[in-house]
């Protein structure tokens, strides 16, 4: 089956810790993202790829980084300068399509900092 | 700055009413707008898109959505809702200008439909 994967579905941390949220896509897909939803808010992207070895901020990129050594996988950091890390976290892949690519999305992960 | 604004955060409805959801989007030049559904416990998906052609376009589930450039507006509709159709509703845009795939997406709007 073709998709993306998301692990943990839930995820506790102590304040002060990095936790790495691991996504993985089956999809033979170029571009991926990162997406943070809070109620009321929709979704934020954190930072997205467009290719291996490359990576763009989003537009709430501080406090997160992300690798991309391969094109199936695309971790997301969440460090502790991020002040509020709580929050449930989407992982996208698309075509490139010239920004037509659908996208599609992963199961997500809660993570919940205390 | 680039945004998207849904103007309904929350919508009851009973089943066999018509649904219309506003979306919004900060300003024109090329753009590619997609509707996307997040059903209770389920993945978000695609609900219907639109790029370029008539501007009334139909999507999965019998929902349709209309774009009016004017407007800066991409509105979802269906004409006689479902129980089933229960869920958070997303309107997203990427501004063809930024040359890659990035999407902004409004707030989102949860959709309750009474049997």
């Amino acid at each position: 089956d073709g998709g993306i994967t998301q692990s943990p579905k839930y995820l506790f941390r102590k304040e002060g810790q990095n936790v790495t949220l691991s996504c993985e896509q089956n999809l033979n897909h170029d571009a991926m993202y990162w997406y943070r939803q809070d109620p009321g808010q929709g979704l934020r992207l954190i930072y997205y790829s467009q290719i291996v070895n490359d990576f763009q901020k989003g537009d709430i990129a501080e406090g997160y980084s992300v690798s991309r050594e391969k094109k199936e996988s695309f971790p997301l950091t969440v460090t502790s300068a991020q002040k509020n890390p709580t929050a449930f976290y989407l992982c996208a892949s698309s075509t490139w399509d010239r920004g037509r690519g659908e996208q599609y999305f992963g199961p997500g992960t809660r993570l919940t900092v205390t | 700055a680039q945004s998207v604004s849904q103007h309904n955060h929350h919508v009851i409805l009973s089943e066999a009413a018509s649904l219309e959801l506003g979306c919004n989007y900060s300003y024109g030049g090329t753009v590619n707008l997609f509707w996307y559904v997040q059903y209770p416990g389920q993945h978000l998906q695609l609900l219907l898109k639109y790029f370029s052609g008539d501007p009334l376009v139909k999507g999965i589930k019998g929902f349709e959505a209309e774009f009016i450039k004017s407007k800066f507006s991409f509105n979802l509709r269906k004409p006689s809702v479902q129980w089933s159709d229960t869920a958070e509703y997303f309107c997203a845009v990427n501004w063809g200008s930024s040359n890659t795939g990035k999407l902004i997406f409004g707030q989102g709007t949860t959709l309750q439909v009474k049997p």
